[in-house]
């Protein structure tokens, strides 16, 4: 199976919003209600932020939102903070097995 | 407290068998489905199998279909990844993380094995 594509890096301002696409098939991400999004920083085992295509696990600020439309997941992070620079993932169950994407490095100017 | 406690660093060389292990604790071992998760040193994470201690239901991701062993011993609430001819290419952190379904996402994650392969 292929990974999920992601974009290489997005980068963006404190206070601004940067988005993180997440494409993948009909196999998966268009298949399942089931994408999730992690946070990983360097050294860090990942953290979840996303389940479900948007909902929050307790404790993720409501800054952190997912969406999803055909093939192609979503994450928003509104309002950058310094401390949400990392690498983001995207994952989705595809039939027996789940499948992450290639991941993002979000970077905070 | 749940949490999983993953076993330590190893350093084998090319052929040698491994077998790394994640023991759960802070709740029901047998209720929850443990999963697998390598990381190649600068690259991206990438899902490699699931198993249900409770019934040791194992489900492997298709690139890792016949590459390792999973399984768990429910008794000591360990479960296990195993290779019977490392390569070079297996060196990696691998994490275990527990999950509720094989569709639903790890919420908690072991603290990663380091595996190095080298001659």
């Amino acid at each position: 199976q292929s990974a999920l594509t992601q974009p290489r890096s997005v980068s963006g301002s404190p206070g601004q919003s940067v988005t993180i696409s997440c494409t993948g098939t009909s196999s998966d991400v268009g298949g399942y209600n089931y994408v999730s999004w992690y946070q990983q920083h360097p050294g860090k085992a990942p953290k979840l932020m996303i389940y479900d295509v948007s909902k929050r696990p307790s404790g993720v600020p409501d800054r952190f939102s997912g969406s999803k439309s055909g093939n192609t997941a979503s994450l928003t992070i509104s309002g950058l903070q310094a401390e949400d620079e990392a690498d983001y993932y995207c994952c989705s169950y595809a039939g027996s097995y789940q499948v992450f994407g290639t991941g993002t490095k979000v970077t905070v100017l | 407290e749940v949490q999983l406690v993953q076993s330590g660093a190893e350093v084998k060389k090319p052929g040698e068998s491994l077998k790394i292990s994640c023991k759960g604790s802070g709740y029901s071992f047998t209720s929850y489905w443990i999963g697998w998760v390598r990381q190649m040193p600068g690259k991206g994470l990438e899902w490699m199998g699931i198993i249900y201690p409770g019934d040791s239901d194992t489900r492997y991701s298709p690139s890792f279909q016949g590459q390792v062993t999973i399984s768990a011993d429910k008794s000591i609430s360990t479960a296990y990844l195993q290779w019977s001819s490392l390569k070079a290419s297996d060196t990696a952190m691998y994490y275990c993380a527990r999950t509720r379904s094989i569709a639903a996402p790890p919420v908690i994650w072991g603290q990663g094995t380091m595996v190095t392969v080298s001659s």
